[in-house]
């Protein structure tokens, strides 16, 4: 049973464009989102969160929007810059307890 | 130290054998968590310690996987009688787990692979 999705393997950007990275959750106890940012031989590294009280946060070039309503979350990187190239996981917690469910990744590619 | 470190990073065994997976967590985080994440997979939630609290296992795979963390410092994955699903990237995670924030921290991972 898959509680959080992200059904995009992978998505490929222009240079200086905007990224939308894209996740949808079936469990309405969770109540806090984070995303992850994972390069190669290496672990994830923790982006930006949002708490379900709120419908946007934004962090410099990025922004993670929820829709509650539609069990909805993307996070945008707004200008895309090669740098970003990587695989982005979704998480997600219920106040119950703090254990961190996560989706499969999608992996963004930003083309020069 | 600075992170979560992971031991070892690569790890090589054979079918059958038994293998320990060590994370040191960030001092002071009272969460720690253990993920793998296969080839071409996502992360796959194993185990969580929160404090003093019965440890969640309700992602351990079968009874060859176990864990333990002493007090809130070290813990170590377990494996015993590996098979070759079991090759994957194991990385463990830690977090303060404050109300309202859970970012948790990740170490590099250990590689495993059973030939």
């Amino acid at each position: 049973d898959q509680q959080v999705k992200q059904n995009s393997p992978s998505l490929s950007v222009q240079e200086g464009r905007i990224s939308i990275l894209n996740c949808d959750y079936t469990n309405s106890m969770f109540d806090y989102f984070l995303w992850y940012k994972k390069y190669p031989a290496e672990g994830p590294t923790f982006l930006i969160s949002i708490s379900s009280i709120k419908d946007k946060n934004e962090d410099g070039r990025f922004t993670v929007f929820l829709n509650k309503s539609a069990k909805h979350l993307s996070l945008h990187i707004v200008p895309s810059q090669p740098g970003d190239s990587a695989v982005y996981f979704c998480a997600a917690r219920t106040g119950a307890t703090n254990k961190l469910i996560f989706g499969t990744g999608t992996l963004l590619a930003v083309q020069p | 130290g600075a992170g979560v470190s992971q031991s070892p990073s690569n790890k090589v065994t054979e079918k059958g054998k038994d293998v320990e997976l060590r994370c040191d967590p960030i001092s002071g985080h009272t969460a720690l968590y253990w993920y793998r994440q296969r080839l071409g997979q996502g992360l796959e939630f194993l185990i969580y310690f929160q404090g003093n609290s019965a440890p969640d296992k309700s992602g351990l795979p079968s009874d060859r996987f176990s864990a333990e963390r002493t007090g809130e410092s070290v813990s170590t994955l377990t494996i015993q009688r590996t098979q070759q699903e079991d090759s994957a990237v194991y990385l463990c995670a830690s977090s303060l787990a404050v109300l309202g924030r859970t970012e948790a921290f990740f170490g590099q991972g250990t590689r495993l692979t059973v030939v």
